[in-house]
């Protein structure tokens, strides 16, 4: 156990649906990030949240938004879902800004059908 | 574009061997550089990093090794056990302008019997 959780840990929907993935971050770390692994990909960073502020943002669609809350922990929104989407989805967390090592979470597999 | 490099989709190496993963990234900003390892249905580990005033850094098995200016890095793991068959990802942070890491798409390692 990482100390990083996301739920749910799969999640199958229909495309043109919206969904919200979870994360709580681990205890203490302020920061964290959200990736995405598709198949040919490797991890995508999308984006990045530090202390319940947006600090960075990657390769992310307007589709796609997140928010972090004032008990830190984070969900990422995917609405109109195309079969592009189907993905892992995983949440990292670190202690500060500047990120040495991230401490990831097990993964959110999303297949839209 | 991909700022981070993984050439290699998949190794495979003779147990009691040496794993040598090699990576090349191209942005000169980048100062911190850090393996993670992933099973399946998990998510990635932190391995081991080297930042970019160092050319080696060691940690058990595990060796890294920096070379700025061919802008190239290579994981090396001696020697090579079973358990070590993973996915590796090489990745890089620009640890002065933000603090998001890039990751490349990872090496699968095959440790054979």
């Amino acid at each position: 156990d990482s100390g990083v959780t996301q739920t749910p840990k799969h999640l199958i929907t229909a495309t043109g649906q919206r969904v919200t993935l979870r994360c709580s971050p681990r205890s203490g770390d302020l920061s964290v990030y959200w990736y995405q692994q598709s198949l040919d990909q490797g991890l995508q960073f999308l984006i990045q949240y530090y202390n319940g502020e947006e600090r960075a943002k990657g390769n992310i669609l307007e589709r796609f938004s997140a928010q972090q809350f004032p008990d830190l922990h984070s969900e990422l929104n995917l609405s109109s879902l195309e079969l592009g989407d189907s993905a892992l989805y995983f949440c990292a967390s670190s202690v500060g800004l500047v990120a040495v090592g991230y401490t990831f979470g097990s993964g959110t597999r999303l297949t839209v059908v | 574009d991909q700022q981070v490099k993984q050439n290699s989709p998949s190794l495979s190496v003779q147990e009691g061997r040496i794993s040598i993963l090699n990576c090349d990234y191209t942005n000169s900003m980048f100062d911190y550089f850090l393996w993670y390892k992933k099973y399946p249905a998990e998510g990635p580990t932190f391995l081991i990093s080297i930042s970019s005033i160092k050319d080696k850094n060691e940690d058990g098995r595990f060796t890294v090794f920096l070379n700025k200016s061919a802008k190239h890095l290579s994981l090396h793991i001696v020697p090579s056990q079973p358990g070590d068959s993973a996915v590796y990802f090489c990745a890089a942070s620009a640890r002065d302008r933000d603090d998001k890491i890039i990751f490349g798409k990872g090496t699968r390692l095959h440790i054979l019997p």
